[in-house]
């Protein structure tokens, strides 16, 4: 099945700077997706990108897809403290339901 | 409040102790779907239900069984809890199956000893 594999798996950075987390994954894709969960709670969706897009904004966070590449970055502009978490990217989709990769943990620093 | 509602949060049972963990959504959601997640090995689907009455194995079914017999309710049954099943288990649900968009329940932790 498709699996998306994120880069790097650890995150440590300063509050007030930007994050970006890397996706890759090995098949044709429908679309992608990136969610997000906190410590030992329920992953939340933040954003699907389809295949045809290679831009997409939702507040602070910027996906982008490069389908050529069979990769795509989550950016997530100005941190906060509330954005420690761990962000997993998602492919598939249908009957099959979606393949998760293993995540990239991110710590914002006060 | 739109949401996914696992029951038990939390569970330590022994080997061999039937035991079902109950998952409900409020959405009329089609899709309904289990995941284990486990250190170092991520997000693994065990069974996936695309309607009532129609339900599928996912990666990792062995040791599991589902039902889907309403629209909302999505059991998961270990008929005979193994220590490898040790994990923290989601259920999650999404409009139609090709929407791919999930909503995820709060989680059980189960500990098999």
């Amino acid at each position: 099945s498709q699996q998306g594999e994120e880069d790097p798996q650890a995150l440590s950075i300063q509050e007030g700077e930007n994050a970006t987390m890397n996706c890759s994954y090995k098949t044709s894709i429908n679309n992608l997706q990136w969610y997000r969960q906190n410590s030992g709670r329920g992953l939340v969706h933040l954003i699907l990108i389809r295949s045809n897009e290679r831009e997409k904004h939702s507040g602070r966070l910027r996906v982008t897809l490069d389908t050529s590449k069979k990769s795509s970055s989550l950016l997530i502009t100005a941190s906060r403290a509330a954005d420690t978490a761990s962000y997993f990217c998602a492919t598939g989709g249908g009957a099959d339901g979606l393949t998760f990769g293993k995540g990239t943990h991110l710590i914002i620093q006060p | 409040e739109a949401q996914v509602t696992q029951n038990p949060r939390y569970l330590i049972t022994v080997t061999g102790k039937k035991l079902t963990v109950t998952c409900s959504q409020n959405m009329n959601h089609e899709y309904m779907s289990w995941y284990r997640q486990d250190p170092g090995l991520g997000l693994r689907q065990i069974y996936y239900s695309m309607n009532v009455e129609v339900t599928d194995k996912g990666d990792v079914p062995e040791g599991y069984k589902v039902s889907r017999k309403e629209k909302r309710n999505f059991p998961l049954i270990l008929e005979s809890p193994s220590p490898n099943q040790t994990s923290l288990y989601f259920c999650a649900s999404s409009p139609n199956r090709n929407t791919g968009e999930l909503f995820f329940g709060e989680g059980s932790r189960l500990t098999v000893l």
